[in-house]
């Protein structure tokens, strides 16, 4: 398996513009999740989902941000519109159902968004 | 006062020695442990996992519960070059099911000196 694949692997944009962060989770896993990761907060969780299904998007800043995951093999986040203060690295994981604990995160290698 | 404290460093050490991690944490509540090493430019992935207290062994990496401190460790022996990384502990409670509540710390930036 190839693993969590996302693009692109970086970002350059302009205040202002929309940015489409992908994400294809490893395949059979039921939960993914979107995280965004800085120096100054660390890794923040963003939003998962189950089976395609939306549980938690508290951690989603603002109205800006928007997450879809239309089937099992593919999710979206995007920012419309982008600010500086959203450059960061956002990380997309996944993980199987195999136990009611599910603290096996498998991580995709991020996308590097800056914001200009 | 943060629910996860993680001296960010960096620590440096020599290769060979003998490496100590720690996190704090104030929430009583949290049951499952976990230590994830993240490589420069790349996604964490999970190298230990313990639940509740008491220690773990895999190879060279030994992790280390205290919940009546509240303190967890990673204890890395005979360091090497490649051990180079960031370590992030990372914490949940037993929530029964689901995978949220997951807390993540900053992480520890470790470098190894050959």
């Amino acid at each position: 398996d190839a693993g969590v694949i996302q693009s692109p692997r970086h970002e350059v944009t302009e205040m202002g513009q929309e940015v489409t962060l992908r994400c294809k989770p490893i395949s059979g896993h039921d939960y993914l999740f979107w995280y965004r990761q800085t120096m100054m907060r660390g890794l923040e969780l963003l939003i998962y989902f189950n089976n395609n299904v939306p549980i938690d998007d508290s951690g989603m800043p603002e109205d800006r941000f928007s997450a879809k995951m239309p089937n099992a093999s593919f999710s979206t986040l995007k920012i419309q519109p982008s600010e500086p203060r959203d450059s960061a690295v956002y990380f997309c994981a996944s993980s199987p159902d195999e136990s009611a604990t599910n603290e096996k995160l498998f991580f995709g290698s991020g996308t590097q968004l800056s914001v200009l | 006062q943060k629910e996860v404290e993680q001296d960010p460093g960096p620590l440096s050490v020599p290769e060979g020695a003998i490496v100590s991690l720690n996190c704090t944490y104030s929430n009583s509540a949290f049951q499952y442990f976990m230590w994830y090493r993240q490589y420069s430019r790349k996604g964490p992935e999970l190298l230990m996992y313990t639940y509740s207290s008491g220690n773990k062994e895999d190879g060279r990496f030994t992790a280390q519960v205290d919940k009546s401190s509240k303190y967890i460790s990673l204890f890395i022996r005979d360091s090497q070059p490649s051990d180079s990384a960031t370590y992030l502990c990372a914490m949940r409670m037993d929530s029964g099911g689901g995978a949220d509540g997951l807390t993540f710390g900053k992480g520890t930036h470790l470098i190894i000196q050959p």
